[in-house]
């Protein structure tokens, strides 16, 4: 069975300071991660996946993560935040056709 | 590409009706669904999974009865909340795994509200 944690549910920064939003996930095979990022009243988006390959996956809006095996982590990071990344980021492992998201991390912003 | 649209996004109803809540896969064909339940400022809650022409696989602690899941078509899934209570009042979500079955896009949700 697969599982996400995200060590931290609130994470408040300032204006272009970096950011980095925790994840480890637990699995006994082979897993897909991802990091989706959902805005007030709207559904996810996803903003980058690591399924193969480099384990440093960029994404959009100048997002990136880096998938490391020993640690069984996926932290997503960005060295310049800007107020409108203000929102909830989710974690998730997919395997065996099911999708497993962490609880979430609200990222605040602050101006 | 891949794009999973929800409908509809809102909606308002009175006790005792039931409700209807759409997943359409645009551009792809979906043979396994998702439909989740999000409440305010927490993660999405798993509700059950779909796959095309068979039954949905609930997750345990949902009324498989109250939360009816049809995936007649490779591109359709509904969701039915029969019966609707304030309580079911919440954000529901539904995603598809994309064209190579590895990663789920998301509709847009949709916001129920029962008074």
């Amino acid at each position: 069975a697969q599982s996400v944690t995200q060590l931290d549910s609130q994470v408040p920064v300032f204006e272009e300071a970096p950011v980095e939003l925790r994840c480890n996930y637990s699995s006994s095979v082979s897993v897909y991660l991802f990091w989706y990022v959902q805005y007030p009243n709207q559904g996810l988006q996803l903003l980058l996946k690591y399924l193969s390959g480099s384990t440093l996956v960029k994404g959009i809006n100048g997002f990136e993560a880096e998938f490391n095996k020993s640690q069984t982590s996926f932290h997503l990071r960005k060295p310049s935040v800007h107020i409108s990344d203000t929102a909830e980021y989710f974690c998730a492992v997919s395997g065996s056709n099911q999708f497993y998201f962490g609880t979430g991390t609200s990222l605040t912003v602050i101006p | 590409g891949a794009v999973v649209s929800q409908h509809p996004s809102w909606v308002i109803c009175k006790s005792g009706t039931s409700v209807k809540i759409e997943c359409r896969s645009l551009d792809f064909q979906a043979t396994t669904m998702f439909w989740y339940r999000q409440f305010p400022k927490q993660s999405l809650m798993l509700m059950a999974t779909s796959n095309e022409g068979s039954k949905a696989t609930y997750e345990q602690g949902v009324e498989k009865d109250k939360f009816l899941i049809n995936h007649a078509s490779l591109t359709l899934s509904t969701l039915t909340v029969t019966s609707a209570h304030p309580e079911d009042s919440s954000f529901y979500i539904c995603s598809a795994l994309g064209p190579q079955g590895i990663t789920a896009f998301f509709g847009q949700g949709t916001r129920l509200t029962v008074v």
